[in-house]
């Protein structure tokens, strides 16, 4: 139990399909991530949110759609999506704390996503 | 956030101490040093962070040294299960009251040998 759940664990879809992943953290924290990790690349972040509010979006393509509607969960819906696109997406969340220290990021075990 | 080295592979004998070296020499003040594992399948998990002072917690030691460019990840008794890639990032302490995500590199595969 990571204090962050992520489902489904495994997805296929169709490029034409629509789909949405799931994130819940029970850590009571207020700011939470997108991660994605395709195979023998580093981890690369997506989106952030605090106090949800997206702060942050890395250049990512807009058949990839965020949803924070409250500082519990976190959404990513996806539409149209290639092949390249299969890869382990990653939830994660923290503290965050004004000028205080951040806390450590606690991951989910991801979403396994093929797209055929 | 600062780049960090670390080497691509390591081996490890079991009950033996893990050393994992990091090299982080643009390394600016306000950036922590974290450490995080990812066991294959599943997220990354957060084992320990440290500024400038050395810090110890039930997983694992971490050594700084004293102009901060590098570190090292210290695990004690290294068992089978602790075999996982380790990555080591400087990463923003201090936001502003903004969040801000770490920036994850290739890491170091540790294999702990039976």
């Amino acid at each position: 139990e990571t204090g962050v759940t992520q489902t489904p664990r495994h997805l296929v879809m169709g490029m034409t399909n629509k789909k949405s992943l799931k994130c819940e953290q029970h850590l009571g924290h207020n700011a939470m991530y997108w991660y994605k990790q395709s195979a023998k690349k580093p981890l690369e972040l997506m989106f952030v949110y605090s106090l949800e509010e997206r702060v942050e979006n890395n250049s990512v393509p807009s058949r990839f759609s965020p949803e924070c509607p409250n500082s519990s969960h976190l959404f990513l819906h996806l539409h149209t999506l290639q092949p390249e696109d299969s890869a382990l997406y990653l939830c994660a969340s923290s503290q965050v704390r004004g000028t205080y220290p951040n806390s450590p990021l606690h991951f989910g075990n991801g979403t396994r996503l093929t797209v055929t | 956030d600062a780049k960090t080295t670390q080497p691509t592979s390591m081996d490890c004998a079991e009950g033996r101490a893990a050393n994992l070296p990091c090299n982080h020499s643009t390394i600016s003040g306000n950036e922590y040093v974290y450490w995080y594992r990812q066991i294959h399948s599943q997220g990354p998990q957060y084992i320990i962070h440290g500024l400038k002072n050395n810090e110890t917690n039930e997983m694992a030691s971490l050594i700084i040294t004293e102009d901060r460019k590098s570190s090292t990840l210290i695990l004690p008794h290294a068992t089978l299960r602790d075999t996982a890639v380790y990555y080591c990032i400087a990463g923003a302490a201090y936001s502003g009251g903004g969040a801000d995500g770490l920036t994850f590199g290739k890491g170091t595969h540790l294999i702990i040998q039976p």
